[in-house]
């Protein structure tokens, strides 16, 4: 099976710092993703790759940006955190039409 | 753009109640469509997935779901709720890329 792995479960942080979220997977999936879970809003992508050194911004990628350096790891940077962006991230990954998500991360900015 | 509605973000059943949540997409084009399940404290997870062909899908756990394209729709369908049903589904459509679109959600209480 498909793992994706996200470095941390639980995150708190505060306003104005910059935050990393790392994400990686194992099975040289070409699609990696980024989405935000809020109660009542499900989830929203941020922004995807389909490549090493490709990315596209989702419907929400304001405050955000994205790095793929490797095949295997995404990662998602809040360049400035605001309390706005406290969330569950979502990061996943696909080869064709399936996606398998991580854990997730829950953060909190304070 | 394209969107997602899901019917009821709130439902409560009784164990052997039979369950359906509703879903319906905007997108006119060939999509494929999913339902994905998260438990309590667990990473989301693919109940079911249709991209071509017999348009009632059977996916894991009993549960099915039945693509009707004249109405844009893709309702999930259990007959028979169990109280480890309890759950937050959603409904989700993609194309290019598999980006997801999901819907907001459905939590399902399941009373024993």
């Amino acid at each position: 099976d498909v793992k994706v792995t996200q470095s941390s479960r639980y995150l708190v942080k505060r306003t104005g710092e910059k935050v990393f979220l790392e994400c990686v997977q194992d099975m040289d999936h070409e699609n990696m993703f980024w989405y935000r879970q809020d109660p009542g809003l499900g989830l929203r992508l941020i922004y995807f790759s389909y490549d090493v050194k490709m990315k596209e911004k989702g419907d929400i990628p304001e405050g955000y940006s994205v790095s793929r350096e490797k095949k295997e790891r995404f990662s998602l940077i809040l360049e400035s955190a605001s309390t706005n962006q406290t969330s569950m991230y979502l990061c996943a990954s696909s080869l064709h039409y399936d996606s398998t998500f991580g854990s997730g991360t829950r953060l909190t900015v304070v | 753009a394209q969107s997602v509605s899901q019917h009821n973000h709130h439902v409560i059943l009784s164990e052997a109640a039979s369950l359906e949540l509703g879903c319906n997409y905007s997108y006119g084009g060939t999509v494929n469509l999913f339902w994905y399940v998260q438990y309590p404290g667990q990473h989301l997870q693919l109940l079911l997935k249709y991209f071509s062909g017999d348009p009632l899908v059977k996916g894991i756990k009993g549960f099915e779901a039945e693509f009707i394209k004249s109405k844009f729709s893709f309702n999930l369908r259990k007959p028979s709720v169990q109280w480890s049903d309890t759950a937050e589904y959603f409904c989700a459509v993609s194309h290019g890329y598999n980006k997801l679109i999901f819907g907001a959600g459905t939590r399902l209480a399941v009373h024993p």
